[in-house]
């Protein structure tokens, strides 16, 4: 079945640091490919999505771009602030014969210290 | 404003009842999703939705159950049957119904901590 990879966290940086946080996946189909952001105590909000291959998301400094070719969209930043601080879940979406299905990876906790 | 609201916030019970948790949507949605959010964990799908009137089982379902009778509602109830029913409780909805597309996100909830005392 379709699946999602990250790296592993949590990841800590400075304030004004470069992120990357990278995201795999594998899928039968060709998904869709999104990131989501959840702050403590919160339900999850999407950040950014790539629906075809080098499509490239983009929302608040964040962006990913779809990589057909490595399987791959991983999400960049280019000067992390403290607010940044939450935890990332990368995830594909297909369509099976009961509908659209969603694969979360296992989420990346993010600390950005000032 | 279009959303999803989860109620309650919080939410106590005593072993050995069943309680259930609310799921409301005005967004127009076919499809509702419950997943289950341990401490410093990924989601784990308990059941979803991609209709009115019916529903599936997701990886985690036992101890669990759903009812889709309307739209914008999707309830759960978390059964005695749950050994372990202690986590955070999140509700999703997707466009979903016949134009379904892969692109279409999923909206989330507030989630709904359940603690068993």
């Amino acid at each position: 079945g379709d699946s999602v990879t990250q790296m592993e966290g949590p990841v800590t940086l400075s304030e004004e640091a470069f992120l990357t946080i990278n995201c795999t996946y594998t899928a039968t189909g060709y998904p869709s490919l999104f990131w989501y952001v959840q702050y403590p105590g919160e339900g999850l909000q999407l950040l950014l999505k790539a629906t075809k291959a080098d499509d490239k998301g983009s929302n608040k400094g964040f962006e990913a771009t779809y990589r057909k070719e490595t399987t791959s969209f991983h999400l960049e930043k280019g000067s992390v602030q403290v607010s940044d601080s939450a935890v990332y879940f990368c995830a594909l979406s297909d369509l099976d014969n009961y509908g659209q299905n969603f694969v979360f990876g296992p989420g990346t906790r993010l600390s950005v210290l000032p | 404003d279009g959303g999803i609201t989860q109620s309650p916030k919080y939410l106590f019970r005593k072993e050995g009842q069943n309680v259930t948790l609310s799921c409301e949507q005005n967004l127009n949605h076919d499809a509702m999703y419950w997943y289950r959010q341990d401490p410093g964990q990924g989601l784990r799908l308990i059941y979803y939705s991609q209709i009115v009137n019916d529903f599936q089982k997701g990886d985690i379902a036992e101890g669990y159950s759903v009812s889709r009778e309307k739209k914008e509602s999707f309830p759960l109830t978390v059964t005695s049957a749950q050994k372990n029913p202690t986590a955070f409780y999140l509700c999703a909805s997707s466009m979903g119904g016949p134009i379904a597309a892969s692109y279409n996100e999923q909206f989330f909830g507030p989630g709904t901590r359940l603690t068993v005392l």
